[in-house]
């Protein structure tokens, strides 16, 4: 069964950072390509960041390039976010999803985590 | 990277159809087939209902279906069911930035 396990949420200042972990089970990590949606508070859902499946091509949404990156650890089956210069308006649930192919592009996120939520707050 | 447009709500009774519009532009919705759907009810991780357009992954009730036409693409849901109200969003690739979700649409079953 597949699993998607979002840490790393939590309380961060403005101009803070915060990293987030994806620890992903279930099928071969590096053969599946990665995204990071979030869906702030009331509202719909945001496409953050997609990272391939060999973690050589990432990209990012307008919101958040240059403040953003995106990296995984195929050895530990982990995908990660790290957020700096975060600002009131990233305050969301952060969902990591799994896309059916090891290249970004296709936009079929198959698998989805429960997702984890970043407050950012004085 | 502007949201694509969906309808902010969609209503139906038990048994009818209802269909919800996803309007995008010729830099997404308009060039590529690769629209997908997603049903999210509240509290929940989203679920792929429709990908490629058309494609219902496997598990995915045959009530669900997809089609495109121009820079609008529509999700009709058949035969409506109780367990179908949820949030529905809609994706595509753009050229501009990746991927784009639509404004989402929320679906109530009267």
């Amino acid at each position: 069964e597949v699993q998607l396990l979002e840490s790393g949420g939590g309380l961060v200042q403005p101009g803070g950072s915060l990293r987030l972990s994806c620890v992903g089970s279930g099928y071969t990590f590096d053969t599946s390509a990665m995204s990071w949606v979030r869906q702030a508070p009331g509202k719909g859902l945001e496409w953050v960041s997609a990272i391939s499946g060999s973690g050589y091509s990432s990209y990012f949404g307008d919101s958040v390039k240059g403040r953003f990156t995106t990296s995984r650890d195929n050895s530990k089956n982990t995908l990660y976010l790290q957020m700096n210069s975060l600002r009131a308006e990233d305050t969301a649930i952060y969902f990591c999803a799994k896309e059916d192919s090891r290249i970004v592009g296709n936009n079929r996120m198959d698998y989805w985590g429960q997702g984890t939520l970043v407050t950012v707050s004085s | 990277q502007s949201a694509l447009t969906q309808p902010a709500s969609v209503s139906g009774s038990p048994g009818q159809s209802i269909t919800i519009s996803c309007t995008g532009t010729s830099s997404d919705v308009g060039v590529y087939n690769y629209v997908s759907w997603y049903q999210k009810h509240p509290g929940e991780a989203p679920k792929l209902v429709i990908h490629d357009v058309t494609t219902r992954p496997s598990g995915v009730s045959n009530r669900f279906s997809g089609s495109k036409s121009g820079n609008t693409a529509s999700l009709t849901i058949s035969g409506l069911q109780a367990e179908d109200e949820a949030d529905y969003y809609c994706s595509s690739f753009t050229s501009s930035s990746l991927y784009v979700f639509g404004t989402g649409t929320k679906v109530t079953v009267l």
